[in-house]
């Protein structure tokens, strides 16, 4: 069946780089997504990528596609206080809507 | 830029009520979704529809029913309100000629029942 997995929780200092991990289990998925929810508001997409890849740089965004794990990274350098949100994974597997992770809440510290 | 808009920002009802929730975009797409929120538990889809009149139920459509009779319009409705379905309802949109498949996304209608 589909599922995603995230961790709930990760908590960094400003300045250091935050990774957020997911895993998938639909090996037909062809797009995979990064969605970003700031407090009160709705979800806005922050990245994708396509399964034929294995990284996508933008800006101060990497994401790293393990097709073979099932796994993907989302990896944000030099996190700033103002990335603290809930980050979901989700992937495209051409049927009906988007599956998404549980999201993994990112907390920030001065 | 796509508009997703729920009518509804926050919502308070009893037990038993009938509860519509509003979602119109304003980017001609087919795709519409209702999902619901809850902390732990991700995004678990309620409904979607692919056309105007046309329905699929999602993963959780126990409760629920949708309405679309015009193709910028998905109606949520709760015939009768619920204490579990206190959540966050979002609704999302997307088009079937957009090659990457992303969602768009409202900002989400938080519905507390007492």
């Amino acid at each position: 069946g589909e599922d995603v997995e995230q961790s709930l929780f990760l908590s960094v200092r400003e300045g250091d780089s935050s990774v957020i991990n997911c895993t998938y289990t639909d090996s037909s998925s062809t797009y995979l997504y990064w969605y970003k929810q700031e407090p009160g508001a709705g979800l806005q997409l922050l990245t994708y990528i396509f399964s034929n890849m294995d990284m996508k740089q933008d800006q101060r965004l990497t994401v790293l596609l393990n097709k073979k794990d099932k796994h993907l990274s989302l990896r944000i350098a030099d996190t700033q206080t103002g990335d603290s949100a809930i980050y979901f994974c989700a992937e495209n597997t051409g049927r009906r809507a988007l599956t998404f992770g549980s999201g993994t809440r990112l907390q920030v510290q001065p | 830029d796509v508009k997703v808009t729920q009518s509804s920002r926050y919502l308070v009802k009893r037990t038993g009520e009938k509860v519509f929730l509003e979602c119109v975009q304003d980017m001609d797409h087919e795709n519409m979704f209702w999902y619901r929120q809850d902390p732990g538990l991700g995004l678990r889809l309620i409904y979607f529809s692919y056309d105007v009149k046309m329905k699929e139920k999602g993963d959780i459509p126990e409760g629920y029913s949708v309405s679309r009779e015009k193709k910028e319009r998905f109606s949520l409705i709760l015939e009768s309100a619920s204490t579990n379905q206190t959540s966050m309802y979002l609704c999302a949109s997307k088009s079937r000629h957009l090659l990457t498949g992303e969602l768009f996304f409202g900002e989400g209608s938080r519905l507390t029942v007492l």
